[in-house]
């Protein structure tokens, strides 16, 4: 079973633009999550969603938005990027919604703002 | 503030011995209980998971968890140098409200 894609997996954008990353769950699994990973603040929830709805939502501005399709991938969405937004961004999937499943995760975009 | 702890590290053990890693959460209401290894620029894979309080192992690997003191450890027995890595704990309640620690660093000496 394919695990969980991430496109791209490199970016360099400049402030002030907008970026875009994509996510493709593993088949089946339903609940996909992103992160945002870096040095200083290590994993920082973003947003879940399941069935095209988001559930949750971390302590991020309104820059960052998401969604999710019928088939499951998702993207997620930065708009106005300060230098600050540079980091790895994750996406994870897991089968279930209320579940113990545990996150599967991708390999991630690293996103660097100059 | 659901909050999960853990100690930066970095810690280092000799090859062969066992590394001891904890994590403390704030959150009574968690009910599920992660250990990621997240190698220097990967993404963190999934070692194991517990929801039981008392031990459950896997190969070289236990997890211990104790709901009543909110404390949850990994040992990795045989350690070997490839285990070098961040351990990062993780914690949900059921929700798909996972919360992760910082991570702790360890390093296996040759």
């Amino acid at each position: 079973k394919a695990g969980v894609t991430q496109t791209p997996r490199y970016l360099i954008k400049t402030r002030g633009q907008q970026v875009t990353l994509s996510c493709s769950p593993i088949s089946g699994h339903r609940s996909v999550s992103w992160y945002q990973q870096t040095p200083g603040q290590g994993l920082q929830f973003l947003f879940e969603y399941f069935s095209e709805t988001q559930r949750n939502k971390g302590n991020f501005p309104g820059r960052f938005s998401g969604r999710q399709f019928s088939n499951s991938r998702s993207e997620m969405n930065v708009s106005t990027l300060e230098l600050g937004d540079s980091a790895l961004y994750l996406c994870a999937s897991s089968p279930l919604e209320g579940s113990h499943s545990p996150l599967h995760f991708g390999n991630g975009t690293r996103l660097t703002v100059t | 503030q659901k909050e999960v702890e853990q100690n930066s590290g970095p810690l280092s053990v000799p090859e062969g011995a066992i590394a001891s890693l904890n994590c403390t959460y704030s959150d009574r209401g968690s009910q599920s209980f992660f250990w990621y290894r997240q190698y220097s620029g990967k993404s963190p894979e999934l070692i194991m998971f517990i929801y039981s309080n008392g031990d459950k192992e896997d190969g070289r690997f236990t997890a211990q968890l104790n709901k009543a003191s909110q404390y949850v450890s990994l040992l990795i027995r045989d350690s070997q140098p490839s285990d070098s890595a961040t351990y990062l704990c993780a914690v949900n309640d059921y929700g798909q409200n996972f919360v992760f620690g910082p991570g702790t660093r360890l390093s296996v000496l040759p």
